[in-house]
């Protein structure tokens, strides 16, 4: 059964330095990999979603991804007070239906 | 545009109580419909999905039921509410054969 995991835990990152977060999975046939942000108590924010090893940039945002390390991470260029959030990764398998979902990285930037 | 609404906001319900949460899309014609639930400081778990009107698929029941009465609404129920049922219940859509999911505001629900 896929198995997604999440480092770090936590990170705070001074404004303006590049923030970089980790996501591993276990299944290397997973499909598709997106990248979510939540803040507070409210809903989620897609941000970049990735099917082929290599790049996708959307904005500030990008995704690295490489199957054969079962890794994707996420990279936010230029990072704002304002993208203070939990980042959160998601994989599916063979269909577009369900989501295994990483348990998130709390990111803090400080001004 | 598309727009995802969910109601109520937020709720305080007793154990043993009923419990319906609803969500609604508009601007979307037959969309993909999720529910998710979260434990507070938990992982996002999949419960249920649609594709079509009175089609509903279990993910994970934890005792909850779900339903699809319209196009554009997405219902989530139970008889009898858990402690355990307590946490933030989202909703998403999307496209068919499209990849992401959007998701609405969410609902907080604590059980007492």
């Amino acid at each position: 059964q896929q198995k997604v995991q999440q480092s770090p835990e936590s990170l705070t990152v001074s404004e303006g330095a590049m923030a970089s977060l980790n996501c591993t999975f276990s299944d290397g046939t997973s499909n598709n990999f997106r990248w979510y942000r939540q803040h507070s108590a409210k809903g989620l924010e897609v941000l970049v979603s990735i099917f082929s090893d290599g790049e996708k940039e959307e904005g500030r945002f990008t995704a690295h991804l490489n199957r054969a390390n079962l890794h994707v991470s996420l990279h936010i260029r230029e990072p704002q007070p304002s993208d203070s959030a939990v980042y959160l990764c998601a994989v599916s398998m063979d269909s577009n239906y369900q989501l295994i979902w990483g348990s998130g990285t709390k990111l803090i930037i400080k001004p | 545009a598309q727009t995802i609404h969910q109601w109520p906001v937020a709720e305080i319900k007793a154990v043993g109580s009923p419990l319906s949460l609803g969500c609604t899309i508009k601007g979307k014609s037959s969309p993909n419909l999720y529910w998710y639930w979260q434990a507070t400081g938990g992982t996002l778990q999949q419960l249920f999905y649609s594709i079509t009107v009175g089609q509903v698929e279990s993910v994970v029941q934890l005792n909850l039921s779900a339903s699809r009465p319209k196009d554009d609404q997405f219902i989530l129920s139970t008889e009898k509410l858990l402690l355990s049922h307590s946490g933030f219940y989202l909703c998403a859509w999307s496209r068919l054969g499209v990849y992401e999911q959007y998701f609405g505001p969410g609902t907080r629900l604590t059980v007492l």
